[in-house]
């Protein structure tokens, strides 16, 4: 089983849409969670972390916790044609330590 | 200069070559990483110092040697490759991972896309 698991996609969806993307995760002792953005031929950047159960909102991206089910996924509202790009769950096992551990993307397109 | 930065963009090496990737970052950032990126493969990590320490070392094979003189650079020395290690090797750094409001974000150069042939 992979550390941590999305499904590559792509996913297509209209522009105006919702885009819901998934992650789910092994280690039950993971703490803090991560989601990236990366554009073609371009460097990963953080869009949002989360490290407690529940929604945190971000302007129009939300990421949802859920440690029992050990899944965690990021919404993106009113999606836009530049939201297209590969997102990468990152989950790292404590708070203060330095292993984060991608998945392998999911990669969006958000059409016209 | 932008926040991390690394050179060469690219590297085309011979199996028998020795070469060296530099990261450089303007942060202030006191932990540094190495991680490949591979087609169809999640991002991996590879090395991690703190404080110039390597607190990390993903089993990586001995063909990879990194080297960190201070807290602003890094190198990735490379020697006897094979072509299975073509790449993109993004380093990347973050703040003190103990320090007090750690969010675990990294920042990422632009990479280093080595062809080894």
């Amino acid at each position: 089983q992979k550390e941590v698991e999305q499904n590559s996609g792509p996913l297509s969806v209209p522009e105006g849409a919702i885009a819901s993307l998934n992650c789910t995760y092994s280690d039950r002792g993971s703490q803090s969670f991560f989601w990236y953005r990366q554009y073609s031929g371009k460097s990963p950047e953080l869009i949002m972390f989360i490290y407690s159960n529940g929604d945190k909102e971000d302007g129009r991206f939300t990421a949802q916790l859920n440690k029992a089910s050990q899944y965690v996924s990021l919404l993106i509202r009113d999606s836009q044609p530049s939201d297209s790009a590969t997102y990468l769950c990152a989950v790292n096992r404590g708070y203060n330590t330095d292993k984060l551990i991608f998945g392998t993307g999911t990669r969006l397109q958000v059409f016209p | 200069e932008t926040g991390v930065t690394q050179t060469p963009r690219h590297l085309v090496m011979g199996m028998t070559n020795k070469k060296s990737l530099k990261c450089e970052q303007h942060l202030g950032h006191n932990a540094m990483y190495w991680y490949k990126q591979s087609a169809k493969k999640p991002l991996e990590l590879m090395f991690v110092y703190n404080f110039k320490e390597q607190t990390e070392n993903n089993s990586v094979p001995s063909r990879f040697s990194p080297e960190c003189p201070n807290s602003s650079h890094l190198f990735l020395h490379l020697h006897t490759l094979q072509p299975e290690d073509s790449a993109l090797y993004l380093c990347a750094s973050s703040q003190d991972t103990k320090r007090a409001g750690y969010t675990g974000e990294l920042f990422f150069g632009e990479g280093s896309r080595l062809t080894v042939l």
